[in-house]
């Protein structure tokens, strides 16, 4: 059975500061992991993915998340929050049955 | 190139009704899925199709659920006799690829409201 938890449903940060999402996950095989985040009014779209490669994922936006088994965790960071990064974001697990298992994400809001 | 496209943006139902949603995946994607995202909670799996064929449907809550796609690209997720819990966002996703690690391109979504 696989499970996502991400801490805090709201974050606000202010602009140009570093933005921490935090994600740990549940998986009794060896996990693919994925942010996305929504905008409103769109469609989930894709920031970055962890599959085994490398632990340390580099996505769009300048976002990254670092896979680290000890600890089950896969947190996404920012160096710098922009405005633009307000949004809805979800951590999600796959295992090998496909099917992307969600948390319950947390809204980013970017304070000027 | 087109994304992943669904119909109707929104649908306000009685309960009661039937509703029928459509997606319309990305040309030539091998997988689709079906997903239902509550009011500030997170997608919940519903089914997942590989062409024609639906390999999973472990997430329909209900024998009301049903989806198809009997050409291997056009879905149809169909909700008989709507009950007030099923009032969500009903996202549909593609991808390219059958593996766990492919990136699901997802459409804007159907909200149905059910009165």
């Amino acid at each position: 059975a696989q499970s996502v938890t991400q801490l805090g449903s709201h974050v606000s940060v202010s602009e140009g500061a570093l933005v921490l999402l935090r994600c740990n996950y549940s998986s009794s095989v060896p996990p693919y992991l994925f942010w996305y985040v929504q905008y409103p009014n769109q469609g989930l779209q894709l920031l970055l993915k962890y599959t085994s490669a490398a632990t340390l994922v580099k996505g769009i936006n300048g976002f990254e998340a670092e896979f680290k088994k000890s600890e089950t965790s896969f947190h996404l960071t920012k160096p710098s929050a922009h405005m633009s990064d307000a949004a809805e974001y979800f951590c999600a697990v796959s295992g090998n049955n496909r099917k992307l298992i969600w948390g319950l994400g947390t809204s980013l809001a970017v304070n000027p | 190139g087109a994304g992943v496209s669904q119909s109707p943006r929104y649908k306000v139902a009685k309960r009661g009704q039937d509703v029928a949603l459509r997606c319309d995946p990305i040309s030539g994607h091998v997988s689709l899925f079906w997903y239902q995202q509550a009011l500030g909670q997170g997608p919940e799996f519903l089914t997942y199709f590989q062409n024609e064929a639906q390999l999973d449907k472990s997430g329909l809550p209900s024998d009301r659920f049903f989806a198809e796609r009997p050409e291997g690209s056009v879905s149809t997720l169909k909700i008989q006799r709507t009950q007030q819990e099923d009032s969500a966002v009903y996202l549909c996703a593609s991808s390219d690829m059958t593996g766990s690690y492919n990136e699901q391109f997802f459409g804007p979504g159907t909200r149905l409201t059910v009165l």
